[in-house]
């Protein structure tokens, strides 16, 4: 089955503690990118990556880093996590990044205290 | 950073009703997409539309891509509970980037 996987689904962590969100797909898909999801605000893509060693910052970078180190991967690492990266945050993936279906993860809710 | 505006931004309305949601921006763009999230998923897919002026129609939706490739429209018939749901546009940043740009949503609500 075609799909985004990404890990935790829930996380309650604090103020600092370094922490790495995981992101799988399945679909030897070429595109990759982590988004944000806030109330009012819409989804907002934070990173992307068109293949394995090319990222580049999205609309809200600030605070995330990322890597592509194989294809299938996709990590999002918060080094300092803040309140204000309280959010629901969704993996994707797509066969290109020119307006291919992209596919989403189920998402990760992230607290941070 | 462009933006895309949805209208309205909340709607709660019976079964049997027919809706439109608006999705527009200043910029052109060469494709517009339409998701439809579900509580606790992420969003899937409904459609992609590409030249100006394109209507697409799935099922009881139909999809229309404005004449200028600025602004877009989704219209249901007969709105039924099961298209509860946020309904979001999308579209490539432009300009060389590879940046998708997600609208602010619009909340359906379709009461029984």
């Amino acid at each position: 089955e075609a799909q985004v996987t990404q890990n935790p689904r829930y996380l309650i962590t604090v103020t600092g503690k370094k922490l790495t969100v995981t992101c799988s797909q399945n679909m030897n898909h070429e595109y990759m990118s982590w988004y944000r999801q806030d109330p009012g605000l819409g989804l907002r893509q934070i990173y992307y990556s068109m293949n394995v060693e090319v990222t580049d910052k999205g609309d809200v970078p600030e605070g995330y880093k990322v890597s592509r180190k194989e294809k299938r991967n996709f990590p999002l690492i918060l080094e300092s996590p803040s309140p204000n990266q309280t959010s629901l945050y969704f993996c994707a993936s797509s066969r290109t990044g020119a307006g291919n279906t992209i596919y989403f993860g189920e998402g990760s809710w992230l607290t941070v205290v | 950073t462009q933006l895309l505006e949805q209208s309205p931004q909340f709607l709660s309305i019976q079964e049997g009703e027919n809706l439109t949601v608006y999705c527009n921006s200043s910029s052109v763009f060469s494709s517009l997409q339409w998701y439809r999230q579900e509580p606790g998923e992420g969003p899937v897919l409904l459609v992609t539309v590409v030249t100006g002026g394109e209507v697409k129609k799935l099922k009881r939706l139909t999809f229309q891509f404005g004449d200028a490739r600025k602004d877009s429209s989704l219209h249901i018939t007969a709105a039924q509970p099961g298209d509860t749901g946020l309904y979001l546009c999308a579209v490539l940043g432009g300009s060389g980037t590879y940046k998708y740009i997600f609208g602010t949503g619009t909340r359906l609500k379709v009461l029984a």
